[in-house]
């Protein structure tokens, strides 16, 4: 499986933009790029995942190069609640196969 | 959308005995389940991955006969913490996607974690 390396930790403040990057040099021709957020004490719920350029839903936004060794996890007017640890995974997208799980970003939002 | 869900959400035992978490997935089928372990401020560890119907798969370091994993039906799967000692604190988090949905691309589903603490 692709390793990845994420911020350990970033701030910011509500109602602004936040981007996150994640580098995975090794990702394979299979592999799908997933992002996934975990509150504290919670387990972690997925937020969008993408194979290539950009993917948009109601929570986030993922971009991603043409030659996909990285992404950016993008977090329009965070609030508050967007608080949380923000973790990258790549890898084939089978139901048999665990995901792993790397550091991910500690995004702190203040008022 | 599909639930996992898992019970307790919270337990204390005192050191030595067992305890035994369940994850449910409940409006869908998963053959294949995953057990996870999480300390405080670090990542979830993957500990085993349950098949329903024959044995776990363990993870390098994860003691097969402390952690035990039954996996009786297509929506239920077990995790019995075993003479837990203080060590074994820490929270515990199932997975599993939708069979019915194999080979396509889902997301994974997390139950709401077991923080269990031995005293």
């Amino acid at each position: 499986l692709a390793k990845t390396t994420q911020p350990i930790s970033m701030d910011s403040y509500e109602g602004q933009e936040v981007n996150i990057t994640c580098s995975h040099n090794n990702i394979a021709t299979n592999d799908y790029i997933t992002w996934y957020q975990q509150f504290p004490s919670q387990g972690p719920r997925f937020i969008i995942q993408g194979y290539k350029t950009k993917v948009t839903n109601e929570v986030a936004s993922l971009f991603i190069p043409a030659d996909r060794k990285s992404s950016t996890l993008s977090l329009p007017r965070v609030s508050l609640s967007d608080t949380a640890v923000y973790y990258c995974l790549v890898g084939e997208d089978t139901g048999r196969r665990a995901l792993t799980f790397g550091s991910g970003t500690r995004l702190q939002v203040q008022p | 959308g599909a639930v996992v869900s898992q019970h307790p959400s919270r337990v204390i035992c005192k050191s030595g005995t067992s305890v035994k978490i369940e994850c449910r997935s409940l409006d869908f089928q998963a053959t294949t389940m995953f057990w996870y372990r999480q300390f405080p401020k670090q990542s979830l560890m993957l500990m085993a991955t349950s098949n329903e119907g024959s044995k776990a798969t363990y993870e390098q370091g994860v003691e097969k006969d402390k952690f035990l994993i039954n996996h009786a039906s297509l929506t239920l799967s077990t995790l019995t913490v075993t003479s837990a000692h203080p060590e074994d604190s820490s929270f515990y988090i199932c997975s599993a996607r939708d069979d019915d949905l194999q080979g396509r691309n889902t997301e994974a589903f997390f139950g709401q974690g077991t923080r269990l603490t031995v005293v």
